[in-house]
């Protein structure tokens, strides 16, 4: 079955780290490239970070820039984001999603998501 | 970066009614243009993507048009499923979503 499950998310403290991951299965993983993008609650979709499927592109927006670190391991076929320095508005539903049709970057499997809150 | 602006925010149509759903872009996005639907409690769902072409599997009463900074979403015969919040997404320079139309049916 081809998906993709996130995990790692929790409730934490400002300031704090969390790493989430994105397990993927029914496909050849280390063909694709996958994205995180996360959804606050109640609100829209924004774009968080992307790495190449030989981790030599990465981008990431400029709200996490410098706090999140995205990595992957294909032999593993897992992608993670290494999240430190969180805030209040890092909160929000994180969803890995693949990118299929060439470079495009828009998005033709997503996972269900995790759940990250920053609280204190 | 890109600014998507959808309109209408919210919509309410009958089974049967044609619906169209407006996403305009701050700068020129050619055809890097792709829709979403997501239900309550669900994962996005690709629809479109390079603003006309329909994803495998979607039905065929969707469908997209547009270039440039002017797009949009058509439900030719709207259905009780198709209940849901609608997407755009610029993928021409990163990425950039829409603000959401949430899509009810009387």
């Amino acid at each position: 079955q081809v998906q993709m499950v996130e995990s790692g998310g929790g409730v934490v403290q400002p300031g704090t780290s969390l790493r989430l991951s994105c397990a993927a299965s029914g496909f050849t993983f280390s063909s694709y490239t996958l994205h995180w993008v996360r959804q606050a609650p109640g609100k829209g979709l924004e774009w968080v970070a992307v790495m190449s499927p030989d981790g030599r592109l990465i981008y990431y927006a400029d709200s996490v820039k410098g706090r999140f670190t995205i990595s992957r391991a294909n032999s593993e076929n897992t992608q993670s984001l290494q999240m430190n320095s969180l805030r209040a508005e890092d909160t929000a539903l994180y969803y890995c999603a693949r990118q299929t049709y060439g470079n495009y970057w828009f998005f033709d499997l997503w996972g269900r998501g995790t759940l990250v809150t920053v609280s204190s | 970066d890109i600014q998507m602006t959808q309109s209408p925010s919210t919509l309410s149509a009958s089974v049967g009614d044609r619906v169209t759903i407006t996403c305009r872009a701050s700068q020129s996005v050619s055809t890097w243009l792709a829709w979403y639907q997501q239900k309550p409690g669900k994962a996005p769902k690709l629809l479109i993507y390079k603003a006309s072409s329909l994803e495998s599997g979607v039905p065929s009463r969707f469908s997209g048009s547009g270039s440039g900074t002017e797009f949009t979403l058509t439900i030719s015969s709207l259905q009780p499923d198709d209940s849901a919040t609608y997407y755009c997404q610029q993928f021409s320079s990163s990425c950039t979503f829409g603000q959401g139309t949430k899509l009810e049916i009387k």
